[in-house]
């Protein structure tokens, strides 16, 4: 089945220690998205990649930073992990195109991050 | 100000009534796209009905339906017959058609809990 997979889906880091999610798709989606949602919130977009063209959010943090090296692959490292960065991180793919309103967004199960 | 705003916190309902859960939006684009999305407890965002602002008949997917009230701008999520499993936060969303940077505009969800 085509699917988002976001590895690992429970992630453990050490303040200030770098730490990798990553986030891979079967869709084929041309636009692949990184959110961070905290508990009982609504998802907050970080960035998001319409192909290869990377797009960030004016609030998103320095900390944060993104990689596509393909269409399949997209990978959000956090260069310094603080307490306030503890979240689920949301991967989510869709196919877009200028004129389309139907963005159904395809989401991965997540990557629940805990920071020591 | 809001451009999403989901008035119930949190919801309880007996299993096999009908709920509805509520949403109004705030937008000054013609052309916009609505969504409401699950998210059980275990993270993953699963998509259950769009509504475009143009189209003419509220959108229905199993026991989902949308309850489109253009002029009100209201549109509200109604399940039928609900079921143990419906138990989740529920999040509205939107689409403005002038935003090229595709992004969801959220509101802050419902929870919504089914008694058995």
């Amino acid at each position: 089945d085509a699917m988002v997979i976001q590895n690992p889906r429970y992630q453990v880091t050490q303040f200030g220690k770098p730490v990798t999610l990553s986030c891979s798709q079967t869709l084929n989606h041309n636009v692949m998205y990184w959110y961070q949602q905290k508990s009982s919130q609504a998802p907050k977009l970080l960035f998001h990649y319409y192909d290869k063209d990377f797009n960030n959010e004016a609030d998103t943090p320095d900390n944060f930073q993104s990689r596509r090296p393909n269409t399949s692959f997209c990978f959000l490292d956090i260069r310094s992990p603080g307490l306030g960065d503890a979240a689920m991180y949301l991967c989510a793919t869709s196919r877009d195109g200028l004129s389309n309103l139907y963005n159904e967004q395809f989401f991965g199960p997540g990557t629940r991050l805990t920071v020591l | 100000a809001q451009k999403i705003t989901q008035t119930q916190p949190g919801m309880f309902v007996q299993e096999k009534e009908a709920v509805t859960l509520d949403c109004t939006y705030d937008t000054s684009d013609p052309s916009y796209g609505l969504f409401w999305y699950k998210q059980p407890s275990s993270g993953e965002m699963i998509f259950l009905i769009y509504q475009g602002s143009y189209d003419q008949q509220n959108a229905t997917e199993g026991r989902y339906s949308l309850n489109f009230q253009k002029a009100r701008k209201s549109a509200n999520l109604v399940i039928s017959a609900s079921q143990l499993g419906d138990s989740a936060m529920y999040f509205c969303a939107m689409r403005e058609g002038r935003d090229s940077n595709y992004q969801l505009i959220w509101g802050a969800g419902t929870k919504l809990i089914i008694k058995p």
